[in-house]
């Protein structure tokens, strides 16, 4: 079946305009997940949505930064007033029911902010 | 919170050789280990994972042992092949449940050469 998609794949956007950057889960996974990649650093966790549950934020940066996830399905990242330091590539992993550890990644969304 | 430090950051092995990285946390809670590989310019993917209540885990050429007592796990890579270049992630999910957010090491930059 597809995986995980995301859009854009590419972004350049100028300082302090808004971006919204979008998640497509695999179909039935109740867990999502959002992860910031810095030019060669690890996977900076963002926030996660589990099921009906309120999403665990605890890794946004700021409040410029927000999620949502309609539906239980597709997830936006909303980053506004964007700065140069939020370049990044934005990944976006899904996950099905408990049991299951493994989290499938999207593609990522490169963000540059000129 | 959890906090995983990964070694070594670069790694040179001559084809046939092996690789070893070693990641290191800090949550004695945490009880999920993967280790994704990231090829350049493509999303991480899983190789292989470990649980807490086990202590070595092997598929093929990859192995992953996990110490719990020193809070510490290591990715072995035997016979080791050009493919095998890439950047490799090791994580650990903190908390008892399977729904938790991954930490991430700060990847290990593998070259493999002929």
């Amino acid at each position: 079946g597809a995986g995980v998609s995301q859009s854009p794949s590419n972004k350049v956007t100028e300082k302090g305009k808004d971006v919204e950057l979008r998640c497509d889960p695999i179909s039935g996974h109740t867990a999502l997940y959002w992860y910031r990649q810095s030019l060669g650093q690890g996977l900076e966790f963002l926030i996660y949505f589990q099921g009906n549950s309120a999403p665990d934020k605890s890794g946004l940066p700021s409040d410029r930064f927000s999620a949502e996830r309609t539906g239980g399905s597709v997830s936006t990242l909303t980053i506004q007033r964007t700065q140069q330091e939020d370049s990044a590539v934005y990944l976006c992993a899904s996950k099905t029911a408990s049991g299951n550890y493994e989290q499938y990644f999207g593609p990522g969304t490169r963000l540059t902010v000129t | 919170g959890e906090n995983v430090e990964q070694h070594p950051s670069t790694l040179s092995v001559q084809e046939g050789d092996s690789a070893v990285i070693k990641c290191t946390y800090s949550d004695s809670a945490s009880n999920y280990f993967p280790w994704y590989k990231q090829e350049l310019g493509k999303r991480p993917q899983l190789i292989i994972d470990i649980r807490s209540n086990v202590g070595e885990k092997k598929d093929q050429r990859i192995a992953v042992t996990l110490n719990k007592t020193a809070k510490h796990f290591s990715l072995h890579i035997t016979e080791t092949q050009p493919e095998d270049s890439a950047v490799y992630f090791c994580a650990a999910s903190p908390g008892r449940d399977s729904w938790g957010k991954l930490q991430f090491g700060a990847g290990t930059q593998v070259v493999v050469t002929p």
